[in-house]
């Protein structure tokens, strides 16, 4: 069963606009990462944040975490057309760090 | 490093015959872990290896299903027989201790007629 739930499923935004994703997740966690996958290939690692964190940065993406609302969000600003991809939260579960991935949220920038 | 390795890119193989899916993880990653990644379900974790020990394979479907790890450069997930369900794309990710996040290799797509 799925651990994280991304929200929206698809997203089509104007290229220079800002993408905003959410997951939310059902139990207590380690800490919680996002990924990328462009069509057709693997997944890359963006980002982690870990459980006493609530906010943390790395070039245009900004994600915060809030554990009481076991939700997380994933902000990319000034988006660009390279950024079109699907992105996916994973969390590390408590009870026996397993990494359990969303289904994702495919993104779309529009030229 | 080159990134995790995975071989082949693409399976095409004929219902009732044995598919072996090869991983190389990154070297010093002492975590191993193989998903199914389709559209139905999602990204699924199969089974992962800690310092080519198995951990969990609770997630492995059923007993047509197997991984082996026999040293920390080379891990296998073989299917036998395959049947048309098992088509997906295959993913082999490593990652060390204490870092954090996964480095995933680029796939093995899996066609099962």
């Amino acid at each position: 069963s799925q651990q994280g739930e991304e929200d929206p499923q698809a997203l089509s935004i104007q290229e220079g606009e800002n993408a905003t994703m959410n997951c939310s997740y059902k139990t207590s966690i380690n800490n919680l990462q996002w990924y990328r996958q462009n069509s057709g290939r693997g997944l890359v690692h963006l980002i982690l944040i870990r459980s006493n964190e609530r906010e943390k940065h790395s070039g245009r993406l900004r994600v915060t975490l809030d554990t009481s609302k076991k939700s997380s969000s994933l902000l990319i600003t000034a988006s660009r057309a390279a950024d079109t991809a699907s992105y996916f939260c994973a969390t590390a579960r408590v009870r026996d760090d397993k990494i359990i991935f969303g289904k994702g949220t495919r993104l779309h920038i529009l030229p | 490093d080159a990134g995790v390795i995975q071989s082949p890119r693409h399976e095409v193989t004929e219902m009732g015959q044995e598919v072996t899916l090869r991983c190389k993880p990154i070297s010093g990653h002492d975590y191993l872990f193989w998903y199914r990644q389709t559209m139905m379900r999602g990204l699924e974790l199969l089974i992962y290896f800690n310092n080519n020990v198995p951990i969990d394979d609770s997630g492995m479907p059923e007993d047509r299903f197997s991984a082996k790890m026999p040293n920390a450069s080379f891990s296998t997930l073989k299917i036998q027989p395959s049947e048309p369900r098992d088509s997906a794309v295959y993913f082999c990710a490593s990652s060390f201790v204490g870092v954090g996040g996964y480095t995933f290799g680029s796939g093995t797509r899996l066609t099962v007629v």
